[in-house]
Protein backbone atom coordinates (compact mmCIF):
# COMPACT_ATOMS: atom_id res chain seq x y z
CA UNK A 1 0.00 0.00 0.00
CA UNK A 2 0.96 3.43 -0.70
CA UNK A 3 1.74 5.95 1.87
CA UNK A 4 3.11 5.67 5.17
CA UNK A 5 2.98 2.60 7.63
CA UNK A 6 4.18 1.98 11.13
CA UNK A 7 4.32 -1.34 13.10
CA UNK A 8 3.77 -3.10 15.50
CA UNK A 9 0.07 -0.39 15.86
CA UNK A 10 0.06 -1.58 19.56
CA UNK A 11 2.56 -2.61 21.72
CA UNK A 12 3.16 -3.65 25.49
CA UNK A 13 6.18 -4.61 27.13
CA UNK A 14 8.29 -4.93 30.10
CA UNK A 15 10.77 -2.55 32.07
CA UNK A 16 14.37 -2.63 30.97
CA UNK A 17 13.07 -5.12 27.20
CA UNK A 18 14.67 -3.38 24.07
CA UNK A 19 11.55 -2.09 21.98
CA UNK A 20 11.82 -1.60 18.02
CA UNK A 21 9.52 0.40 16.59
CA UNK A 22 9.04 0.03 12.37
CA UNK A 23 8.37 2.91 9.97
CA UNK A 24 7.99 2.72 6.30
CA UNK A 25 7.22 4.87 3.56
CA UNK A 26 6.47 4.35 -0.31
CA UNK A 27 7.20 7.57 -1.35
CA UNK A 28 11.31 7.84 -1.23
CA UNK A 29 10.86 11.29 0.77
CA UNK A 30 14.25 12.02 1.90
CA UNK A 31 13.28 13.39 5.60
CA UNK A 32 11.90 11.33 8.32
CA UNK A 33 10.66 11.73 11.75
CA UNK A 34 9.52 10.34 14.75
CA UNK A 35 7.48 12.10 17.36
CA UNK A 36 5.70 11.07 20.45
CA UNK A 37 2.79 12.35 21.85
CA UNK A 38 2.20 12.61 25.70
CA UNK A 39 -0.84 14.52 27.54
CA UNK A 40 -0.38 17.69 27.77
CA UNK A 41 2.73 18.05 25.31
CA UNK A 42 1.58 17.90 22.27
CA UNK A 43 4.11 16.11 20.07
CA UNK A 44 7.85 16.36 20.49
CA UNK A 45 10.53 15.54 17.91
CA UNK A 46 12.81 12.28 18.76
CA UNK A 47 14.45 12.40 15.98
CA UNK A 48 14.85 12.96 12.09
CA UNK A 49 16.58 11.65 9.16
CA UNK A 50 17.77 13.96 6.09
CA UNK A 51 18.65 10.98 4.28
CA UNK A 52 19.62 7.14 4.49
CA UNK A 53 22.92 7.00 6.47
CA UNK A 54 22.14 10.69 8.05
CA UNK A 55 20.21 11.25 11.08
CA UNK A 56 20.05 13.88 14.51
CA UNK A 57 18.51 14.49 17.21
CA UNK A 58 15.72 16.25 18.24
CA UNK A 59 14.12 17.39 20.94
CA UNK A 60 14.15 14.01 23.36
CA UNK A 61 15.99 11.86 22.18
CA UNK A 62 17.48 10.18 25.32
CA UNK A 63 16.52 6.33 26.12
CA UNK A 64 16.23 5.92 21.54
CA UNK A 65 18.12 5.25 18.99
CA UNK A 66 17.35 5.21 15.50
CA UNK A 67 18.87 4.01 12.18
CA UNK A 68 18.15 4.83 8.52
CA UNK A 69 19.93 2.52 6.30
CA UNK A 70 17.53 2.38 3.30
CA UNK A 71 15.14 5.50 2.35
CA UNK A 72 12.48 3.67 3.05
CA UNK A 73 12.60 3.01 6.29
CA UNK A 74 13.10 4.36 9.64
CA UNK A 75 12.98 2.39 12.70
CA UNK A 76 13.07 3.77 16.36
CA UNK A 77 14.92 1.48 19.22
CA UNK A 78 14.07 1.44 22.53
CA UNK A 79 17.75 -0.08 24.09
CA UNK A 80 16.05 -0.03 27.68
CA UNK A 81 12.34 0.61 27.64
CA UNK A 82 11.21 2.70 30.75
CA UNK A 83 8.00 3.39 31.64
CA UNK A 84 8.84 6.83 30.88
CA UNK A 85 8.68 5.60 27.58
CA UNK A 86 4.97 5.04 27.55
CA UNK A 87 3.55 7.09 24.60
CA UNK A 88 2.22 7.29 21.29
CA UNK A 89 4.62 7.25 18.66
CA UNK A 90 4.37 8.87 15.63
CA UNK A 91 6.23 8.30 12.32
CA UNK A 92 6.26 11.28 9.58
CA UNK A 93 8.21 12.13 6.07
CA UNK A 94 8.42 15.19 3.61
CA UNK A 95 9.80 15.23 0.84
CA UNK A 96 12.99 18.24 -0.39
CA UNK A 97 11.15 21.33 -0.27
CA UNK A 98 7.83 20.41 0.55
CA UNK A 99 6.89 21.41 3.69
CA UNK A 100 3.83 19.62 4.17
CA UNK A 101 4.51 16.26 6.63
CA UNK A 102 2.87 12.97 6.82
CA UNK A 103 2.09 11.15 9.61
CA UNK A 104 1.63 7.05 10.14
CA UNK A 105 -1.06 6.10 12.11
CA UNK A 106 0.87 5.74 15.24
CA UNK A 107 2.02 2.93 17.29
CA UNK A 108 0.45 3.00 21.14
CA UNK A 109 3.51 1.20 23.45
CA UNK A 110 2.95 0.74 27.30
CA UNK A 111 5.75 -0.09 29.19
CA UNK A 112 4.93 -1.92 32.48
CA UNK B 1 14.38 27.64 20.09
CA UNK B 2 11.01 27.85 19.12
CA UNK B 3 7.84 27.35 21.06
CA UNK B 4 3.87 26.71 20.28
CA UNK B 5 1.50 27.89 22.92
CA UNK B 6 -2.37 26.57 22.72
CA UNK B 7 -3.24 28.23 25.70
CA UNK B 8 -6.69 26.08 25.55
CA UNK B 9 -6.55 22.83 26.83
CA UNK B 10 -10.18 21.74 26.08
CA UNK B 11 -13.28 23.60 24.40
CA UNK B 12 -16.82 22.24 24.35
CA UNK B 13 -19.50 23.68 22.28
CA UNK B 14 -23.28 23.02 20.92
CA UNK B 15 -23.28 21.94 17.42
CA UNK B 16 -23.51 25.21 15.32
CA UNK B 17 -21.62 27.23 17.02
CA UNK B 18 -18.64 28.59 15.84
CA UNK B 19 -15.35 27.45 17.66
CA UNK B 20 -11.81 29.63 17.78
CA UNK B 21 -8.63 28.44 18.66
CA UNK B 22 -5.81 30.33 19.76
CA UNK B 23 -1.67 29.46 18.57
CA UNK B 24 1.03 31.69 19.86
CA UNK B 25 4.16 30.85 18.32
CA UNK B 26 7.93 32.33 19.23
CA UNK B 27 10.82 31.67 16.64
CA UNK B 28 13.67 33.38 16.30
CA UNK B 29 13.93 32.85 12.30
CA UNK B 30 12.33 35.25 10.05
CA UNK B 31 11.25 32.73 7.14
CA UNK B 32 8.67 30.03 8.65
CA UNK B 33 5.97 27.72 8.48
CA UNK B 34 2.24 27.35 10.87
CA UNK B 35 0.31 24.25 10.52
CA UNK B 36 -2.68 23.25 11.59
CA UNK B 37 -3.30 18.82 12.41
CA UNK B 38 -6.40 17.71 13.64
CA UNK B 39 -6.62 14.63 15.49
CA UNK B 40 -9.90 12.96 15.73
CA UNK B 41 -10.42 9.97 18.15
CA UNK B 42 -9.44 7.50 15.67
CA UNK B 43 -6.10 9.13 16.27
CA UNK B 44 -4.38 9.88 12.70
CA UNK B 45 -3.05 13.36 12.25
CA UNK B 46 -5.08 14.97 9.73
CA UNK B 47 -3.09 18.25 8.00
CA UNK B 48 -5.41 21.09 7.67
CA UNK B 49 -3.18 24.15 6.68
CA UNK B 50 0.01 25.94 6.13
CA UNK B 51 0.93 29.14 5.71
CA UNK B 52 3.92 30.97 5.48
CA UNK B 53 5.82 33.77 7.41
CA UNK B 54 5.78 35.99 4.64
CA UNK B 55 1.82 35.48 3.29
CA UNK B 56 -0.24 37.18 5.86
CA UNK B 57 -3.36 36.73 3.37
CA UNK B 58 -6.37 35.10 5.58
CA UNK B 59 -7.87 32.70 4.24
CA UNK B 60 -11.64 30.85 4.54
CA UNK B 61 -11.77 27.30 3.28
CA UNK B 62 -15.57 26.42 3.53
CA UNK B 63 -16.22 26.13 7.30
CA UNK B 64 -12.54 26.73 8.31
CA UNK B 65 -10.53 30.21 8.54
CA UNK B 66 -7.56 31.56 9.69
CA UNK B 67 -6.32 34.32 10.92
CA UNK B 68 -2.79 34.99 10.59
CA UNK B 69 -1.15 38.22 12.78
CA UNK B 70 3.01 38.56 12.23
CA UNK B 71 2.81 41.79 14.60
CA UNK B 72 1.48 39.52 17.61
CA UNK B 73 2.81 35.98 16.71
CA UNK B 74 -0.23 34.50 16.39
CA UNK B 75 -2.33 31.89 14.15
CA UNK B 76 -6.07 31.36 15.57
CA UNK B 77 -8.29 28.94 13.73
CA UNK B 78 -11.74 29.33 13.21
CA UNK B 79 -14.59 26.69 12.87
CA UNK B 80 -17.99 27.82 11.74
CA UNK B 81 -21.02 26.62 12.28
CA UNK B 82 -19.42 23.72 14.18
CA UNK B 83 -20.63 19.68 13.83
CA UNK B 84 -20.09 16.93 15.74
CA UNK B 85 -17.90 15.25 13.54
CA UNK B 86 -15.33 18.74 14.18
CA UNK B 87 -14.53 17.29 17.63
CA UNK B 88 -11.20 15.89 18.01
CA UNK B 89 -8.05 17.61 19.17
CA UNK B 90 -6.34 20.60 17.18
CA UNK B 91 -2.39 20.90 17.19
CA UNK B 92 -0.70 24.42 16.09
CA UNK B 93 2.83 23.33 14.77
CA UNK B 94 5.81 25.35 13.84
CA UNK B 95 8.90 24.98 11.45
CA UNK B 96 11.73 27.12 10.06
CA UNK B 97 12.47 27.38 6.47
CA UNK B 98 15.95 25.58 6.85
CA UNK B 99 16.03 23.11 4.42
CA UNK B 100 19.61 21.73 5.46
CA UNK B 101 17.02 20.87 8.80
CA UNK B 102 14.11 19.30 7.01
CA UNK B 103 10.88 20.44 8.45
CA UNK B 104 11.16 19.84 11.89
CA UNK B 105 7.86 20.61 13.49
CA UNK B 106 7.22 22.47 17.36
CA UNK B 107 3.52 21.67 17.97
CA UNK B 108 1.42 23.21 20.71
CA UNK B 109 0.09 21.10 23.29
CA UNK B 110 -3.49 21.17 21.41
CA UNK B 111 -7.04 22.22 22.00
CA UNK B 112 -9.41 19.26 22.32
CA UNK B 113 -12.47 20.37 21.15
CA UNK B 114 -15.93 18.70 22.20
CA UNK B 115 -19.18 19.98 19.79
CA UNK B 116 -22.05 18.21 21.20
CA UNK B 117 -25.13 17.70 19.65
Amino acid sequence: DAGITQSPRYKITETGRQVTLMCHQTWSHSYMFWYRQDLGHGLRLIYYSAAADITDKGEVPDGYVVSRSKTENFPLTLESATRSQTSVYFCASNDRGNYEQYFGPGTRLTVT
Amino acid sequence: AQKVTQAQTEISVVEKEDVTLDCVYETRDTTYYLFWYKQPPSGELVFLIRRNSFDEQNEISGRYSWNFQKSTSSFNFTITASQVVDSAVYFCALSAKRETAGNKLTFGGGTRVLVKP
